[in-house]
């Protein structure tokens, strides 16, 4: 079982560049999820998905934008990225059904912005 | 707004120590979730348990055990005889039912297992 693919792994940018994160699910759930990770703070979300063609925003979601066009994938956009957005992101995806609520993650990626 | 408090940043044990890392939360919400996740060096989260606001049976898991106290608000981790492959990160975590069930996150404590 896949569960949560996250593409790519590592990724390292200049100022200004602009990259797409992909998240991928073969569980089909309806929520999905975009973390960061910094040292220290745990994980604070970007964006989340309530279904196919919805996007809402988290605690911190600015720099960033979020595509829900598929139900199995979440895509997550820097158009132009800034140091501070070097971070270590993660995805994730939940049932709808609340007798579950658990969260299941990706595997992270890395981003370095110079 | 929720928070979610790990006040040990970090702990070294020697192995077979018992362990229990701290987990305080705050919430006005009567119905909520509680988690823990495993961070290993390989950087990956991994699901440990959940706990819901109405059930405050502690739990155990083979050397895992979880106190859930409603009158402290806390969510604490026993691990017992800890082994080198318990070493990693620990996150607890919280949910309740807004804004897609997100998960507010404590700021993790480093556990360090030696032989």
């Amino acid at each position: 079982n896949a569960g949560v693919t996250q593409t790519p792994k590592f990724r390292v940018l200049k100022t200004g560049q602009s990259m797409t994160l992909l998240c991928a699910q073969d569980m089909n759930h309806e929520y999905m999820y975009w973390y960061r990770q910094d040292p220290g703070m745990g994980l604070r979300l970007i964006h989340y998905s309530v279904g196919e063609g919805t996007t809402a925003k988290g605690e911190v979601p600015d720099g960033y934008n979020v595509s829900r066009l598929k139900k199995q994938n979440f895509l997550l956009g820097l158009e132009s990225a800034a140091p501070s957005q070097t971070s270590v992101y993660f995805c994730a995806s939940r049932e709808i059904a609340g007798a579950k609520n658990i969260q299941y993650f990706g595997a992270g990626t890395r981003l370095s912005v110079l | 707004a929720q928070k979610v408090t790990q006040a040990q940043t970090e702990i070294s044990v020697v192995e077979k120590e018992d362990v229990t890392l701290d987990c305080v939360y705050e919430t006005r919400d009567t119905t909520y979730y509680l988690f823990w996740y495993k961070q290993p060096p390989s950087g990956e989260l991994v699901f440990l348990i959940r706990r819901n606001s109405f059930d405050e049976q502690n739990e155990i898991s083979g050397r895992y055990s979880w106190n859930f106290q409603k009158s402290t608000s806390s969510f604490n981790f026993t691990i017992t005889a800890s082994q080198v492959v318990d070493s990693a990160v620990y996150f607890c975590a919280l949910s309740v039912r807004n804004a897609g069930n997100m998960l507010t996150f404590g700021g993790g404590t480093r556990l360090m297992v030696k032989p």
